[in-house]
Order: C-alpha cells, then sequence, then structure tokens
C-alpha cells in the first residue's frame, strides 16, 4: 500500500513569489494535515482538511492557504513567500477523521527555500 | 494547548547500548504517537500509544496516562537507530486534530 505522498521534494522560490505544495493520502484516508518545520521552531501544525472542508488552522498569517480535492488530495498554497517561509512542510493522512483519536501518517515532506 | 516535554535532548551512543527516552505531557490524551525523524525529513511512525505497552522488535513503549508520561526504550541500539525522535500527543475530547509535538530527542549511535 502506497503512503502518502508530496511533491515536489524541493522546491526553491524567490521572496515575494508564490509557492504551491500538493499531497496526495494513503487510499481511503479523507484527513489531510499540514505541519511546518522550520529550523529552531519545531513542528508546528498549519492546517487539517477532511471531506473537502477546512476543519482547523494553526497560528498562521491568512497568506497561508490551501483546499482539499475531491479525491481527497491537498494543496497548500504560500502567497508573497518571505525568508522565514523557509522549511520543511510535512503532509499526514489519516483514516476517520476523529479529531482526538486518529493517527496520523506523514509523506516524506517538501523542502522550500525561499531566497 | 498541550505541553509536551522531551528528554534527554540529546543522546549519544556506542552501537549495542539501550536507551529510553521520556515524554511528559501536561493534560489528558487520547492519542500518543511515537515518531523517527530519517536524515531526509520523514516521519516513520513507531507506534500509537495512548496507553499501555506495545513492542515491535527492538522498540518498545510504554504510556502511563494516568501520571502523563510516556517512555520509548530503544535496545541493542544500532547506527540506522540515529535521527530524531519526536513524540506528538493530540489531548482528550480535543476537536482541532492537530498533534502538539515536542521538540524531539537527537539520538547518535556511533559503530
Amino acid at each position: 500500500e502506497a503512503g502518502v505522498t508530496q511533491s515536489p521534494t524541493h522546491l526553491i522560490k524567490t521572496r515575494g513569489q508564490q509557492a504551491t505544495l500538493r499531497c496526495s493520502p494513503i487510499s481511503g484516508h479523507t484527513s489531510v494535515y499540514w505541519y511546518q518545520q522550520a529550523l529552531g521552531l519545531g513542528l508546528q501544525f498549519l492546517l487539517w482538511y477532511d471531506e473537502g472542508e477546512e476543519r482547523n488552522r494553526g497560528n498562521f498569517p491568512p497568506r497561508f492557504s490551501g483546499r482539499q480535492f475531491p479525491n481527497y488530495s491537498s494543496e497548500l498554497n504560500v502567497n508573497a513567500l518571505e525568508l522565514e517561509d523557509s522549511a520543511l512542510y510535512l503532509c499526514a493522512s489519516s483514516f476517520l477523521g476523529l479529531a482526538d483519536t486518529d493517527t496520523q501518517y506523514f509523506g516524506p515532506g517538501t523542502r522550500l527555500t525561499v531566497l | 494547548g498541550i505541553q509536551v516535554e522531551q528528554s534527554p535532548p540529546d543522546l549519544i551512543l556506542q552501537e549495542g547500548a539501550n536507551s529510553t527516552l521520556r515524554c511528559n505531557f501536561s493534560d489528558s490524551v487520547n492519542n500518543l504517537q511515537w515518531f523517527h525523524q530519517n536524515p531526509w525529513g520523514q516521519l516513520i511512525n513507531l507506534f500509537y500509544i495512548p496507553s499501555g505497552t506495545k513492542q515491535n522488535g527492538r522498540l518498545s513503549a510504554t504510556t502511563v496516562a494516568t501520571e502523563r508520561y510516556s517512555l520509548l526504550y530503544i535496545s541493542s541500539s544500532q547506527t540506522t537507530d540515529s535521527g530524531v525522535y519526536f513524540c506528538a500527543v493530540v489531548d482528550r475530547g480535543s476537536t482541532l486534530g492537530r498533534l502538539y509535538f515536542g521538540r524531539g530527542t537527537q539520538l547518535t549511535v556511533w559503530p
């Protein structure tokens, strides 16, 4: 069974540009989560999508947005890139969308570098 | 939100040694996961263990929910065990879906 996949593996952008990151969940999983791992800041929760709806959002500015498609894949968009957006972006998926008990399975990540 | 503290922050071992990593959390949880982050950044699921004890090969984990801590045991360490180990929790009754992560334990195993 294929795990969570993410693309691209690496992404290099310049300040002010937009970045689009993609995630495909494990087959049968309906929930997708996005996390940011920036140097020195640990793993920070960004967004949770379930059945096409945004269910929760972390403490990030509105220029971080996303969506979930009917096939449950997801896209994270970061507008007006800033240097501090450079980080590893990790996507996870889970099966039931139960907020407090689901096991989350992570993809390999997209490393975003903003120059 | 719930606070998660991991100790020690760094651990250096000789191959073959055993180790214990600790995770303390500040509130009741329904979800506790242990991960190993490999050198390429991927988080590998080790255990889903909100309570009780589980074993998988050389790794085992115990969560004492009433005392709000979890332990990850690694026996007969190998160089491939190197990396960062994270504990992550979801507080009981949460509707937010988010995992709260500790800062991790950086494990280095030397041959």
